[in-house]
């Protein structure tokens, strides 16, 4: 069984457009992430939930909405997709968030064209 | 906040030699230094990681020293073979409570040739 998953693996969509990756991890953890990965490789946080309760958000703009329904599955919604959204997310947990090691997806590829 | 070095952005080596990996800190606060190698298509995954009370940890061929004192973590990856390619990431955790985070550096490509 995948521990963190993530759908879709592909996206492709207009600008302007709105769109939702969703993730789940059947690892029993209390913390859920969503970084973002961009063309350079560049890994940068964007969220982090503890047990559903938003943590931390790292100046994402607002058109970011990340939604938790439970420990388990964290969603990120993004309206009027722009073109430097593109790039590839990757969702992961941890145990607690607490120096506890992170379990990557293996990531949504987004093109916004 | 914390600002993670990693040296060189992209390493080629022969198949058999030794590959080492470099990274800096800048938050004396980190206590936690994990590595994660990407394949292609694939997520990061955890390979090694140490925790500030200790200086040097070892898998079988993966190695991970710390130098507290400079800020300095380093990987090291002996008898390289072909599925060691892919890129590295060092990253520095910092405690601060509830936004406790995790900043990664840039990578390193590493290319093992036959």
């Amino acid at each position: 069984d995948t521990a963190v998953s993530q759908t879709p693996k592909y996206l492709v969509t207009q600008m302007g457009n709105d769109k939702s990756i969703k993730c789940e991890q059947n690892l029993g953890h209390d913390t859920m992430y969503w970084y973002k990965q961009d063309s350079k490789k560049f890994l940068k946080i964007m969220f982090s939930y503890n047990n559903k309760e938003l943590i931390i958000n790292e100046t994402v703009p607002n058109r970011f909405s990340p939604k938790s329904p439970d420990k388990a599955h964290l969603n990120l919604h993004i309206n009027s997709l722009e073109l430097g959204d593109s790039a590839v997310y990757f969702c992961a947990s941890s145990q607690d968030g607490n120096n506890s090691p992170l379990h990557f997806g293996n990531g949504t590829r987004l093109t916004v064209t | 906040g914390e600002n993670v070095e990693q040296h060189p952005s992209t390493l080629s080596v022969q198949e058999g030699d030794s590959a080492v990996i470099k990274c800096t800190y800048s938050d004396s606060a980190s206590n936690y230094f994990p590595w994660y190698k990407q394949e292609l298509g694939k997520g990061p995954q955890l390979i090694i990681d140490i925790r500030s009370n200790v200086g040097e940890k070892k898998d079988q061929r993966i190695a991970v020293t710390l130098n507290k004192t400079a800020k300095h973590f380093s990987l090291h990856i002996t008898e390289t073979q072909p599925e060691d390619s892919a890129v590295y990431f060092c990253a520095a955790f910092k405690n601060t409570g509830t936004a406790s985070k995790l900043t990664f550096g840039t990578g390193t490509r590493l290319q093992v040739t036959l």
